[in-house]
């Protein structure tokens, strides 16, 4: 059964920093992309970052550009979002994704065939 | 970039059909997914790669495409259906976009 646990999540001032980990079992880890995704409170799923399976490609929604960064350990079966100089609207649910691909005419399409159940991430003086 | 537009809500009675579009230009060259979301709860893939329904998914559940909009349709509506409905394909190769969501209310 594959299973995915986010943690790292909580309460961090404007400015500040938090790095959310996801544990991943129950398949090969090394397969497969993997995928930050966050919904904010009322609002719907939003993408943030996306990690090809040897980390060699990673792709960001803009609005976290230049501010996080994701990466993974093979050999820990972990996926990581490091967030650097937070903002209140970066404050949401934050889920870890396992991503399947396919290419279409040359395009990577990604779609999350197995997700966490979220860690919340708060932003707010 | 790539925008894909769903009604914000639908509400069917149990036992009715719901169809649930979501419309964008890029679809006819993508393929589009659909993802089942309810409070507190992990989000769920339901349909891949426009009909495609991952093992597990009730036989209820139909995806289609015609041109630049794809639906998911779920026959005989029960009331554990009731949740917010996500479809979701590319924006530009190896990233992702959300549709802004369809809350389905089961009357």
């Amino acid at each position: 059964e594959v299973q995915l646990v986010e943690s790292g999540g909580g309460l961090v001032q404007p400015g500040g920093s938090l790095r959310l980990s996801c544990a991943a079992s129950g398949f090969t880890f090394t397969r497969y992309w993997m995928s930050w995704v966050r919904q904010a409170p009322g609002k719907g799923l939003e993408w943030v970052a996306n990690i090809k399976q040897d980390g060699t490609e990673k792709y960001y929604e803009d609005s976290v550009k230049g501010r996080f960064t994701i990466s993974r350990d093979n050999a820990k079966n972990s996926l990581y979002l490091q967030m650097n100089s937070l903002r209140a609207e970066d404050t949401a649910v934050y889920y870890c994704a396992r991503a399947d691909i396919i290419v279409v005419r040359g395009v990577i399409i990604p779609w999350l065939d197995s997700w966490g159940q979220g860690t919340l991430v708060t932003v707010s003086s | 970039s790539t925008e894909l537009t769903q009604p914000p809500s639908v509400s069917v009675s149990p036992g009715q059909t719901a169809r649930i579009t979501c419309s964008g230009d890029a679809l006819p060259l993508q393929y589009a997914f659909w993802y089942q979301h309810k409070p507190g709860q992990a989000p769920v893939l339901v349909m891949y790669k426009d009909y495609e329904r991952p093992s597990g998914i009730s036989e209820r559940f139909f995806g289609s495409t015609s041109g630049t909009t794809v639906t998911l349709t779920i026959s005989g509506v029960q009331a554990e259906d009731e949740a917010d409905y996500y479809c979701q394909s590319a924006d530009g190769s190896g990233t992702v976009v959300f549709g802004g969501g369809t809350k389905l209310t089961v009357l």
